[in-house]
């Protein structure tokens, strides 16, 4: 199993929906969850952190569930300049040579 | 206010050469990071500074990789005898880290060098 998974996609969804994407680690260990924006070429840019007891930040809602080692990000409303690559971070506690992103997720809102 | 940079934004050399990737962090960012990114593929990490500690290399794909951080700011990554598989993009992130008694994580990403090995 990778250590960080995520759906590839592309999630092809119409302006207004609402769209859900699931990442899933392997090690219990891990400490700091984040979500990361990926334009095609550019560099990724940090879109929220993940916390325990979820954390929403305008549309944009993340959530983390330990017991199933998995984290959330929940877009509501999507708007055609939220097209890009999501990616997951996990970083483990102690082990920053553990640091994964995974593969990312690919979105596009068309309109 | 002013954020990572990395020098230089491209880099066209050939097979055998040796090249230098230069990555300025954000002021007073103690953790440092490199990445590499393939075309289509994501993110693999290659090394990580803290402050002015020993780095763990065990991420560098191979003996030819070799990364140092100055002064607990500046860090260059250097490939040796450049071979066509490290075309990529190499990627420079800064992070508060260990600061204080508390973790920051939160990354923020440089624009990256394009390598192109001929």
């Amino acid at each position: 199993r990778k250590e960080v998974e995520q759906d590839p996609g592309p999630f092809n969804v119409p302006e207004g929906a609402t769209v859900a994407f699931n990442c899933t680690y392997s090690n219990s260990a891990s400490q700091s969850f984040f979500w990361y924006r990926q334009d095609c070429r550019k560099e990724p840019k940090l879109l929220m952190s993940v916390y325990s007891s979820g954390n929403e930040d305008g549309r944009f809602t993340a959530q983390l569930n330990r017991a199933s080692q998995y984290i959330s990000l929940l877009i509501r409303d999507s708007k055609l300049s939220d097209s890009a690559t999501y990616l997951c971070v996990v970083i483990p506690s102690g082990g920053y040579q553990k640091v994964t992103f995974g593969i990312g997720t690919k979105l596009q809102v068309i309109p | 206010g002013a954020g990572v940079s990395q020098s230089p934004s491209n880099k066209v050399t050939e097979k055998g050469k040796d090249v230098e990737l230069r990555c300025d962090p954000i002021s007073g960012h103690t953790a440092l990071y490199w990445y590499r990114q393939s075309l289509g593929q994501g993110l693999e990490f290659l090394i990580y500074f803290q402050g002015n500690s020993a780095p763990d290399k065990s991420g560098l794909p191979s003996d030819r990789f070799s990364a140092e951080r100055t002064g607990g700011s500046v860090s260059t990554l250097t490939i040796q005898r450049t071979q066509q598989e490290d075309s990529a993009v190499y990627l420079c992130a800064s992070s508060l880290g260990l600061a204080g008694g508390l973790r920051r994580d939160e990354q923020f990403f440089g624009p990256g060098t394009r390598l192109t090995v001929l």
